[in-house]
């Protein structure tokens, strides 16, 4: 089991918005480490799409967007689009771990 | 920073496998590289990393003991050994460049454990 717990799978039409989950504890995201997003098409490597909580890196779209409260983050994509059909993953840090990285289960977006 | 990983392996159980990740541009010394992989329809999963400048390793608890990592500056080069490898270990091994996020990523290493 992941120390970090989204849902297998979220689903929206063309043009609407979705919200991905990323539940953690206090020895992870609730201890103040960032968390960071990836999405990952199929048969590719991830790519970043969020960085520390809210950061976009240079090339992704202002359509996604970050957010972090207490032990959970959220990924959020607006005006969805058929190539954000993707697995999602949240990432950070666990410090129970000697000192590990840790990811999400990852989430399933469909694009109806 | 380029990561530019090595073709696909096929091993046999029980036996060991070298998985490199040559970089170019950056400072190679001071980048952390982490290895990550992931099973076959399953998640990411972090493994261990290493700084080269400082040479020494980190590992994930799961697999302390069993993976080395290590780093060649002449050749900008780091490696990833998992040893006594089973069908489990079947997975594509990703190396990334580790600032705390993992970003860019190589393009991934097919290992297939299979007798």
């Amino acid at each position: 089991q992941s120390m970090l717990t989204q849902p297998p799978s979220v689903s929206g039409a063309p043009g609407q918005r979705v919200a991905i989950s990323c539940n953690g504890s206090s020895s992870n995201i609730g201890a103040g480490y960032d968390v960071h997003w990836y999405q990952q098409l199929p048969g590719t490597a991830p790519r970043l799409l969020i960085y520390g909580n809210t950061n976009r890196p240079s090339g992704v779209p202002d359509r996604f967007s970050g957010s972090k409260s207490g032990t959970s983050a959220s990924l959020a994509i607006t005006g969805l689009q058929a190539d954000d059909e993707a697995d999602y993953y949240c990432q950070s840090y666990e410090n129970t771990l000697s000192g590990s990285k840790v990811f999400g289960g990852g989430t399933k977006l469909t694009v109806l | 920073v380029q990561l530019v990983q090595s073709a696909a392996e096929v091993k046999k159980p029980m036996s060991s496998v070298k998985v490199s990740c040559r970089t170019s541009g950056g400072n190679f010394k001071m980048n952390a590289i982490s290895w990550v992989r992931q099973a076959p329809g399953q998640g990411l999963e972090w493994m261990g990393g290493i700084i080269p400048v400082f040479g020494r390793a980190n590992y994930a608890h799961k697999f302390q003991g069993r993976v080395t990592i290590t780093a060649d500056e002449s050749t900008r080069t780091v490696y990833m050994e998992l040893k006594s490898l089973t069908s489990k270990d079947t997975a594509v091994y990703y190396c990334a460049r580790d600032g705390d996020y993992f970003d860019p990523w190589g393009q991934g290493t097919l290992v297939t454990v299979s007798s």
